[in-house]
């Protein structure tokens, strides 16, 4: 399952396949992004990051792609799971910047089982 | 490693009474803390940057006055929302930066629900 456009604000996928979720950032300065899960009640959970200086980077059954020419960023879930439920956010930071981090709107990750 | 506490996980208070909360580094010293502020399905919006020893920095349209942050430690800083009204009632969140590390702010506490009626 994948979220198109900027980002769609729920994306629902069965257990066992991949997920998609984007995020289009907005400061073309932005050169560290992280991406992080919310679980409803909780504060966000780091996930992966990345510089500018890259275009990709692979976790544990994740991967975050960065497109700095149409400032776009992809989190990838290979093998969804149930406890994949939760909201992703994209944060967009500019070094330098006292560390501010500016989210986005997140989408709502949906694994059916 | 880098673990932030924030306390409390909710609370219920009058409107026009002040609330404290508190986030502590466990683990690390925190030069660096972020204030968020999160409402029903919305993202997360910076309220303020809290430092070490010095006045905080409020983002735009945040009120001062209203949203007191202390950050005498490097391993504690607080937000006490004064006069407390409904429209205060979010998800408050807060973050540090680790001190020495490259990357920033990552580490959030757990959040802190107000509820003002």
């Amino acid at each position: 399952g994948e979220s198109v456009g900027l980002h769609l604000p729920t994306l629902s996928v069965q257990e066992g396949d991949n997920s998609i979720i984007n995020c289009a950032y907005s400061n073309s300065a932005s050169d560290y992004f992280i991406w992080y899960k919310q679980e409803s009640g909780k504060g966000p959970q780091f996930i992966i990051d990345i510089r500018s200086n890259m275009d990709k980077r692979q976790g544990q059954r994740v991967t975050v792609l960065l497109n700095k020419t149409v400032k776009h960023l992809s989190l990838q879930i290979a093998a969804t799971q149930p406890g994949d439920s939760a909201v992703y956010f994209c944060a967009e930071n500019i070094d330098g910047n006292a560390g501010k981090s500016t989210f986005g709107d997140g989408t709502t990750l949906t694994v059916k089982p | 490693g880098a673990v932030v506490s924030q306390h409390p996980s909710w609370v219920i208070c009058k409107s026009g009474t002040s609330v404290k909360i508190e986030c502590r580094s466990l683990d690390f010293q925190a030069t660096t803390m972020f204030w968020y502020r999160q409402f029903p399905k919305q993202s997360l919006m910076l309220m303020a940057t809290s430092n070490e020893g010095s006045k905080a920095t409020y983002e735009q349209g945040v009120e001062k006055d209203k949203f007191l942050i202390n950050h005498a430690s490097l391993t504690l800083s607080t937000l006490t929302v004064t006069s407390a009204h409904p429209e205060d009632s979010s998800f408050y969140i807060c973050s540090a930066r680790v001190l020495g590390r490259s990357d920033y702010g990552y580490t959030f506490g757990s959040g802190t629900r107000l509820t003002v009626v």
